[in-house]
């Protein structure tokens, strides 16, 4: 039972790149998140899924993209890395909607954008 | 809005006690808690329900005031595992779940011997 993977580890862009942060989880969680940390911020939230097929806009979307067609994978795209996009990525899992349900968080994916 | 955490530091010798404190500007429904040591992903230390339901961690205590929109942690007899940073998590609109939650900045506890 792996719970939440995420690759890569690390990763070095050039501002411009576009990329691909994987996530994968074998919880058969409906809920998926995807968060940025930076220094001095603590975690926002940039896009989730409550199911394979839906996906919404968190707090900051802008320059990222995402798609859900399995339960078990959310992919986070980066169309045009740019310098502010360097952070720490976190995907999070959670076994429901509802108020009640944890989140299980991956080990993360520190990126930076050259 | 995120919810605002204090203190922003604390240090403490091992067997004192640490409060850390979440404050909201609009209504609480739920607060959830959570750890981070460094290079390391949060793990989940507790939620609380608005209504008074609690879910987490035995070792460590919790309250929610509906009133003043606050939730506090209560870290007893604090042990060098207790080091980290703590944040807290409030719902993004009804509660937290569905539509994700809107962490603070985090509290740094550092527990020294």
């Amino acid at each position: 039972n792996a719970g939440v993977t995420q690759t890569p580890k690390f990763q070095v862009l050039k501002t411009g790149q576009s990329m691909t942060l994987q996530c994968a989880q074998d919880m058969n969680h409906e809920y998926m998140s995807w968060y940025r940390q930076d220094p001095g911020m603590g975690l926002r939230l940039i896009h989730y899924s409550v199911g394979a097929g839906i996906t919404d806009q968190g707090e900051v979307p802008n320059g990222y993209n995402v798609s859900r067609s399995t339960t078990e994978d959310f992919p986070l795209r980066l169309l045009s890395a740019a310098p502010s996009q360097t952070s720490v990525y976190f995907c999070a899992t959670q076994p429901g909607q509802g108020i009640w349900n944890e989140q299980f968080f991956g080990p993360g994916t520190r990126l930076t954008v050259l | 809005q995120q919810p605002v955490q204090s203190p922003q530091a604390v240090i403490l010798r091992e067997g004192e006690d640490a409060v850390i404190n979440c404050s909201s500007s609009k209504a609480l429904y739920s607060v959830h808690w959570y750890r981070q040591k460094h290079g390391e992903a949060p793990v989940f230390l507790m939620i609380l329900l608005k209504g008074g339901e609690q879910k987490g961690h035995e070792k460590i205590s919790a309250s929610f005031n509906e009133k003043k929109q606050q939730s506090s942690l209560y870290l007893t007899a604090s042990q060098l595992s207790y080091s980290g940073t703590y944040f807290c998590g409030t719902g993004r609109y009804s509660g937290g779940g569905a539509d994700g939650l809107t962490f603070g900045k985090g509290t740094h506890l550092i527990i020294q011997p």
